[in-house]
């Protein structure tokens, strides 16, 4: 049931874009995105809802296609400050009754 | 605003021993969760707690790991007797969400406390 992220780790030049794929093998009702960076705690970033509504940051955007059963995150003129670990979480059922299950990460590494 | 706070922040003890967690979540947070992580990999949720109830603790090694949120706020988790493989940072989160028809609200995550079992 964990979600299966892609790439597992990608290294980019400041400035330019990225795509982090979560991918799931049950239909989802939310995905929750997150970054870690290293010996800090998760911060969120971003929640997708079924049915299209989404809330979060104002320089990353996602997207949630619920038939195929992913979301991905798209960072734009990436910054130094954008590296650190993306963590999608998934939930499958609405209602708070279940916890969130999280991949495995992605690594991204901003260089100058 | 105060985010979430855990203590303590590290811990080595060896195997067989006990050890226990405690968390304060934000201030007016109805839902609590204890998350284990092992290095390289994404949160893995233990225990979920709505106010002082268990809504969720599907996860957690019930053997030897036990919580509790007697009053709706603080939160323990102890590990006994603690094994090699519980080597992990223990992540405390907190949302303000509550039961009832709703996706899960942002969850804010406290510093950890990361555990070393010799």
């Amino acid at each position: 049931q964990q979600p299966v992220q892609s790439p597992q780790a990608v290294i980019l030049r400041e400035g330019e874009d990225a795509v982090i794929n979560c991918s799931s093998s049950k239909a989802l009702y939310s995905v929750h995105w997150y970054r870690q960076k290293h010996g800090e705690a998760p911060v969120f970033l971003m929640i997708l809802l079924k049915g299209g509504e989404q809330k979060g940051h104002e320089k990353i955007s996602a997207s949630f296609n619920e038939k195929k059963q992913q979301s991905s995150l798209y960072l734009t003129a990436s910054q130094l400050s954008y590296s650190g670990t993306y963590f999608c979480g998934t939930e499958i059922s609405g209602g708070g009754a279940d916890g969130l299950t999280f991949g495995k990460g992605t690594h991204l590494i901003i260089q100058p | 605003e105060a985010g979430v706070a855990q203590s303590p922040r590290y811990k080595i003890i060896e195997k067989r021993q006990s050890v226990a967690f405690w968390c304060n979540p934000i201030s007016g947070h109805a839902t609590l969760y204890w998350y284990q992580q092992i290095l390289g990999q994404g949160p893995k949720l233990l225990i979920q707690f709505q106010n002082n109830g268990v809504v969720d603790d599907s996860q957690l090694p019930k053997d030897r790991f036990s919580a509790e949120r007697l009053k709706g706020v603080d939160s323990t988790l102890k590990i006994q007797p603690a094994k090699l493989e519980d080597s992990a940072v223990y992540l405390c989160a907190s949302s303000f969400g509550v039961l009832g028809g709703g996706p899960k609200e942002t969850q804010y995550f406290g510093p950890g406390t990361r555990l070393l079992v010799l």
